[in-house]
């Protein structure tokens, strides 16, 4: 049973230009997040996908969408690159009737520059 | 809004006992996680409180005092792998999670 699955592993972009990181929720999971985390701070909430909707979302400019497909993967898309953008991009996936599991990809790691 | 205090850093001893605290504000809670988070790694998930009182787990226990706002997670005979940043995520309605700073703790032998 695979866990959450992310990809690229690592990213290099330049400012302007665009990316889309993807990702696949464990086995059974119907939900999935996303976060942005800078280096040495905690993750900070993008938004959250349920039923191919967004449901949620965080603080974050509409540079940053998303999208979920009929298997519940996942991807993020983010324009007009800037600097700041780069940090971890992590998802994590969940049953929505299930608040106990979260469980989390290895994440992206993308530089802009 | 949300509100989450941590510590930024704590030295512990390798064998010792360590307490990490976290307070914090939010509207809608519903539990709070901790995570750890080994470098370059993704955050793996340690404990839930939903009410309060303590919520042991093998060498790592978890506090919550839903009242008072504020939790804390406990290491008992600390190991050289715990050396990690260890975050605490209040949880509200809608499945969502807001992560605090993270509190990288660092053990020596």
């Amino acid at each position: 049973d695979a866990g959450v699955t992310q990809s690229p592993t690592h990213l290099i972009k330049t400012r302007g230009q665009q990316v889309t990181l993807r990702c696949s929720p464990k086995s059974g999971h119907d939900t999935v997040s996303w976060y942005q985390q800078a280096l040495g701070q905690g993750p900070q909430f993008i938004f959250q996908y349920y039923e191919e909707e967004e449901r949620q979302r965080g603080n974050f400019p509409d540079r940053f969408s998303g999208h979920q497909f009929p298997n519940y993967s996942s991807e993020l898309n983010v324009n007009a690159l800037l600097l700041g953008d780069s940090a971890l991009y992590l998802c994590a996936s969940s049953l929505l009737t299930d608040t106990y599991e979260q469980y989390f990809g290895p994440g992206t790691r993308l530089t802009v520059t | 809004g949300q509100n989450i205090d941590q510590p930024t850093e704590m030295t512990a001893t390798e064998g010792a006992i360590v307490q990490i605290n976290c307070t914090y504000q939010t509207s809608g809670f519903n539990g709070l996680f901790w995570y750890q988070q080994h470098a370059g790694e993704a955050p793996t998930f340690l404990s839930y409180n939903v009410l309060d009182g303590l919520e042991e787990k093998g060498r790592f226990s978890s506090f919550l005092s839903r009242s008072k706002g504020y939790s804390y997670l406990l290491l008992k005979e600390l190991q050289m792998k715990d050396s990690a940043s260890y975050l605490c995520a209040p949880y509200n309605a809608g499945n969502m999670l807001t992560f605090g700073g993270g509190t990288r703790l660092m053990v020596k032998p």
